[in-house]
């Protein structure tokens, strides 16, 4: 079946510095979303990423999807206490509707 | 916005007790809600699609005859999870998606232990 990982894991910043996250996939994704989870809390949506290469920015947040669409990143720039949790990129099955997460990174942002 | 609310945030239960937990979307109508567990530490894993009207469709490896689900209406689906385990203990989440949004809206969640 369809398998996302993320890497790393697991990565401690200290505030001010960059963060990024990457999501690897063993086939083409027709698109990929990204959550963050807060700790204690549930995922909430930030973006979404279509189209080959396609690049997108919230903010202090970079969103990028692969040429190949089958990986994508999500960089924050100069991190800030409140971007601590859990990032986790998912897929939506081509022609189908529900979603598959990867395997979450978990960022803490030490002050 | 859309906003989806799960009952109870957390529950304790005796093992080989069964519970319930509801999901319902607030402010939309879902067809089709989407139920994952989560372990500590852990990605949310896809149990099952629940479709107003007809069976759920479960992964694999779920058990349907020990995760119950039931969308009897546009807004509410249920999870029950019966003869509980203490295996069983994890954070279970819905999700629903409002029609014509890229993303999925989340319950929060409901973190049952089962002692």
């Amino acid at each position: 079946g369809q398998q996302v990982m993320q890497i790393p894991q697991y990565q401690h910043v200290q505030e001010g510095e960059d963060f990024t996250t990457y999501c690897n996939s063993s086939t083409t994704l027709s698109n990929i979303q990204w959550y963050k989870q807060r700790p204690g809390g549930h995922p909430v949506f930030l973006i979404q990423l279509v189209k080959s290469g396609e690049v997108k920015k919230q903010k202090r947040l970079t969103f990028q999807f692969g040429e190949a669409k089958k990986n994508s990143s999500l960089h924050i720039t100069a991190t800030q206490t409140t971007d601590v949790g859990t990032y986790f990129c998912a897929s939506l099955l081509t022609g189908a509707n529900n979603l598959f997460f990867g395997t979450g990174t978990r960022l803490t942002v030490i002050p | 916005g859309a906003v989806v609310s799960q009952h109870p945030s957390w529950v304790i239960c005796k093992s080989g007790t069964s519970v319930k937990i509801e999901c319902r979307s607030l402010d939309f109508q879902a067809t089709t809600m989407f139920w994952y567990r989560q372990f500590p530490k852990q990605s949310l894993m896809l149990m099952a699609t629940s479709n107003e009207g007809s069976k759920a469709t479960y992964e694999q490896g779920v058990e349907k005859d020990k995760f119950l689900i039931n969308h009897a209406s546009l807004t509410l689906s249920t999870l029950t999870v019966t003869s509980a385990h203490p295996e069983d203990s994890s954070f279970y989440i819905c999700s629903a998606q409002l029609q014509g949004n890229y993303g999925y809206t989340f319950g929060s969640g409901t973190r049952l232990t089962v002692v």
